[in-house]
């Protein structure tokens, strides 16, 4: 199985602050068909996931600019900006290029 | 607006059955692969088994091959997960997923 492993575990920030989650796959994520698989999902408290950005850099609908998502083969980083109250949970990578899709342990997000 | 509202959970004893249902709204059933995903207590997330479109491929996490069972509906816009021989690290809440939309989540609580 592809091992997602993510760092940090935590982060601590401020409001209007600036951060990043690291996401390194154990095997290239770039699919047969040329696309690259990798998604990063947002867990607020007491919610289902959402979805923050999927092949990689692309924002899902609805997603602020405030979040960008960069990489590629095995590296990848999602970068939240001008953070805010609402960008807090828990954040997950996950790739869906090989089976088993496999998430990353996730990343809690806190307010400093 | 695409829904997808699970139900079925509850608490089983080890060793019996169970099976989940979510039921999708808001768009084209048939025309996709939709997928469950679980999230034990306080930890992360877990893909579990996936289904195409027309439900003629499944795919499942070894854990669960040979006790679960993914399946689908499409007149009724509908899928299930038939959750047999169960054991206590099954216990998590279940989430039915189209990746990009959520359920709410089902909680399966696998005790004597």
């Amino acid at each position: 199985d592809v091992v997602m492993t993510q760092t940090p575990v935590s982060l601590s920030v401020s409001l209007g602050g600036q951060t990043s989650i690291s996401c390194r796959s154990s095997q290239s994520l770039v699919h047969s068909d040329g696309n690259t698989y990798l998604y990063w999902y947002l867990q607020k408290p007491g919610q289902s996931p959402q979805l923050l950005i999927y092949k990689v850099s692309n924002r899902f609908s609805g997603v602020p600019d405030r979040f960008s998502g960069s990489g590629s083969g095995t590296d990848f980083t999602l970068k939240i900006s001008r953070v805010e109250p609402e960008d807090l949970g828990v954040y997950y990578c996950y790739q869906g290029t090989h089976y088993p899709p496999t998430f990353g342990a996730g990343t809690k997000l806190e307010l400093k | 607006e695409v829904q997808l509202v699970e139900s079925g959970g509850g608490l089983v004893q080890p060793g019996r059955s169970m099976k989940l249902s979510c039921a999708a709204s808001g768009f084209t059933f048939s025309n996709y692969g939709m997928a469950w995903v679980r999230q034990a207590p306080t930890k992360g997330l877990e893909w579990v088994a996936t289904i195409s479109y027309d439900g003629s491929s499944t795919y499942y996490r070894d854990s669960v091959k040979g006790r679960f069972t993914i399946s689908r509906d499409n007149a009724k816009s509908t899928l299930y997960l038939q959750m047999n021989s169960l054991r206590s690290e099954d216990t998590a809440t279940y989430y039915c997923t189209r990746g990009a939309y959520w359920g709410q989540g089902v909680m399966v609580t696998v005790s004597s």
